[in-house]
Formats: C-alpha cells, sequence, structure tokens
C-alpha cells in the first residue's frame, strides 16, 4: 500500500497569512497516463471532508484561488496565499493512483 | 448531488450491519462509488469502492472478507454489508462519488452515518 505522511500535525497561522502544507507518498504517484494522482481534501469542524485539489494542481469547483496545489512524483504542497477564518479545519491529501486510496494524517490549521 | 446515508447504529461486536446511501441529483450509474470511514477523533480511512455497473470492487485489507460493497442503480442506491463486525470498525461511514474519468477523486460526500461496535 502506498503510505502517505503528512508531516505537520498541526499549523497555526495569522489572519492574512500564507501557509503551506506538504505531504510524502511511499512511491511516486505519476501514471503512465501523466497525471499525478494526488487529491487534497478539507473537512471543517463538524462537517463532511470536501474536495480542494485533484491532480495535484487542479481546483475543484468553487474552490478560492487563494489555494494552490503542486508537486510531482513524490513530494506535494497545499498553499494558501492568505488564510481566511473559513479556512480552518484539518487538510487531509489522498492519493488515487492504486488501490487501496490512502489518506495522510491531516494537519490541522488553527488560527492564531 | 445529494448523497444521503442511513443504517448506521450499534450492534454487538461479532454482528452484522448493512448501510444504505441514496443518491440524487445526478446520474448514479455514470459514477464509481466509494465508501470512507473515520474513526472518533481520527483521520481519514478509506474502505472500498464499487464500478459503475457493480462488476469491479476494491477493498482495504482491514475489512477484505467481511465487508461487501454493492449498489442498486435501478434504486439509485449504494450499500454496505458489514459483518463479523469489532470494536475498530466503529466509525462515521460517508459515501462519496468520484469523479468520471478520475478515480480516487472524491468529489462529493454524504453527511456520514455512525456506526458504533460495543458490547
Amino acid at each position: 500500500d502506498i503510505v502517505m505522511t503528512q508531516s505537520l500535525l498541526s499549523l497555526p497561522v495569522s489572519p492574512g497569512g500564507p501557509a503551506s502544507i506538504s505531504c510524502r507518498a511511499s512511491q511516486s504517484l505519476l501514471h503512465r497516463n501523466g497525471n499525478v494522482y494526488m487529491n487534497w481534501y478539507l473537512q471543517k469542524p463538524g462537517q463532511s471532508p470536501h474536495l480542494l485539489i485533484y491532480m495535484g494542481s487542479i481546483r475543484a469547483s468553487g474552490v478560492p484561488d487563494r489555494f494552490s496545489g503542486s508537486g510531482s512524483g513524490t513530494d506535494f504542497t497545499l498553499k494558501i496565499s492568505r488564510v481566511e477564518a473559513e479556512d480552518v479545519g484539518i487538510y487531509y491529501c489522498m492519493q488515487g493512483l492504486q488501490t487501496p486510496y490512502t489518506f495522510g494524517q491531516g494537519t490541522k490549521l488553527e488560527i492564531k | 448531488v445529494q448523497l444521503v446515508e442511513s443504517g448506521g447504529g450499534l450492534v454487538q461486536p461479532g454482528g452484522s450491519l448493512r448501510i444504505s446511501c441514496e443518491v440524487s441529483g445526478f446520474t448514479f450509474d455514470m459514477y464509481w462509488m466509494t465508501w470512507v470511514r473515520q474513526a472518533p477523533g481520527k483521520g481519514l480511512e478509506w474502505v472500498a469502492n464499487i464500478k459503475e455497473d457493480g462488476r469491479e470492487k476494491n477493498y482495504v485489507d482491514a475489512v477484505k472478507g467481511r465487508f461487501t460493497i454493492s449498489r442498486d442503480n435501478a434504486k439509485d442506491s449504494l450499500y454496505l454489508q458489514m459483518n463479523n463486525l469489532r470494536a475498530d470498525d466503529t466509525a462515521v461511514y460517508f459515501c462519496a462519488r468520484e469523479v468520471v474519468g478520475a478515480k480516487g477523486v472524491l468529489e462529493s460526500w454524504g453527511q456520514g452515518t455512525l456506526v458504533t461496535v460495543s458490547s
């Protein structure tokens, strides 16, 4: 199974400041079709998770452009250019290259 | 798009339970569907998925041989039959729809149903 590792479990950020969340996969998520099967989800307090970024860098419908995803192979980053209060929650990376799909442990973003 | 899970509850260790996910607002038989679970206070764990026509299914090792994913496209419904339940199966179970042509991209989620395994 592919192991997804989010090294930061908690990330305090000042409002308006940038945030960066990293995720490492135990093997490359690059498919032979050229796609990178790396997704990011946000679970706000008391809610179901929702999709933020897929294929490494494509924002899901309705996701503000302050969110961006980057990376290739095994190392990926989710960036928030200017954190807002509504961004608090737990951010999960997830690989969709092969089943079983696997999630990282989650990084909890908090406002200072 | 709506996904509504139901059927959760309290069950004894070794018991069985079937949870359901009824969908609306989209053409169900065009999508792979997935179950994801979240133990209390813990992270997300992918459990199983099923192809549009039900002919291909995948499971995480922890539930293989105990859980069965299925669907009824005529009823726009997804199911998870859970047998020989253990305490560590206690979790909120979410159903989710995968993006067409992009397996593993879970674009719509239900609100979840809580399964508690305890004596």
